[in-house]
């Protein structure tokens, strides 16, 4: 079974501090995804990378910056966490960028709250 | 812009009962649809991804229709239980400035009462 699995499940944190949330996957997947969830709103793509030390812009990466410096990790920092960066963070990945292959699988999520 | 919609967000029924959850998409150029279920508070679990080509698929009392022309999808659970409550999410596949990406419904909420 495809395993992901992220660093903490809940994180509280003080306006204008980094953070960091990690994401792990074991399956030798090629793509890693982060996204945000927030009631209403549903998940929202914040940034994915394709290989090693490449990434995407997602939908909203204004706030955010991403690191995949090895194949299974994938690292999301909020350079400078903002109240409205409070939400569930999901991570995701997927074996590669084939239609047939890309079933994404997520992690258990990572509940940040900026106080 | 795709846009995905899944109605009704919640849903109410007795066990045993069988139900079908729906999602529409605006664009029907989809590489593929997928089914995921999330518990409160959790991350999100795939249930079934059927390909553009593909009509359905099943994995036990799940199966998954598409209509790739008409823009729809359905998940038939079948004889529901208390330990299906859970929202449901569905998400269709598209290509975006070169890579595929997945855009999200934003759920149905199904409680299955004992």
């Amino acid at each position: 079974d495809v395993k992901v699995t992220q660093s903490s499940r809940y994180l509280v944190k003080r306006t204008g501090e980094k953070v960091f949330l990690e994401c792990v996957q074991d399956m030798d997947h090629e793509n890693m995804f982060w996204y945000r969830q927030d009631p209403g709103l549903g998940l929202r793509l914040i940034y994915f990378s394709y290989d090693v030390k490449m990434k995407e812009k997602g939908d909203i990466p204004e706030g955010y910056s991403v690191s995949r410096e090895k194949k299974e990790r994938f690292s999301l920092i909020l350079e400078s966490a903002s109240t409205n960066q409070t939400s569930m963070y999901l991570c995701a990945s997927s074996p590669d960028r084939s239609p047939s292959h890309n079933e994404q699988f997520f992690g258990p999520g990572t509940r940040l709250t900026v106080l | 812009k795709q846009e995905v919609t899944q109605i009704p967000a919640a849903l109410s029924v007795p066990e045993g009962e069988n139900l079908v959850l729906n999602c529409s998409f605006t664009d029907s150029a989809i590489y593929n649809l997928q089914w995921f279920r999330q518990d409160p508070g959790k991350g999100l679990t795939s249930l079934l991804l059927i390909q553009s080509s593909q009509r359905e698929q099943t994995s036990g009392r799940l199966n998954a229709s598409l209509d790739k022309s008409s823009g729809r999808s359905t998940l038939y659970i079948a004889a529901s239980q208390p330990g299906d409550s859970a929202t449901y999410l569905c998400a269709v596949s598209v290509m975006n400035t070169g890579f595929q990406k997945l855009v999200f419904g934003t759920g149905t909420r199904l409680l299955v009462s004992p």
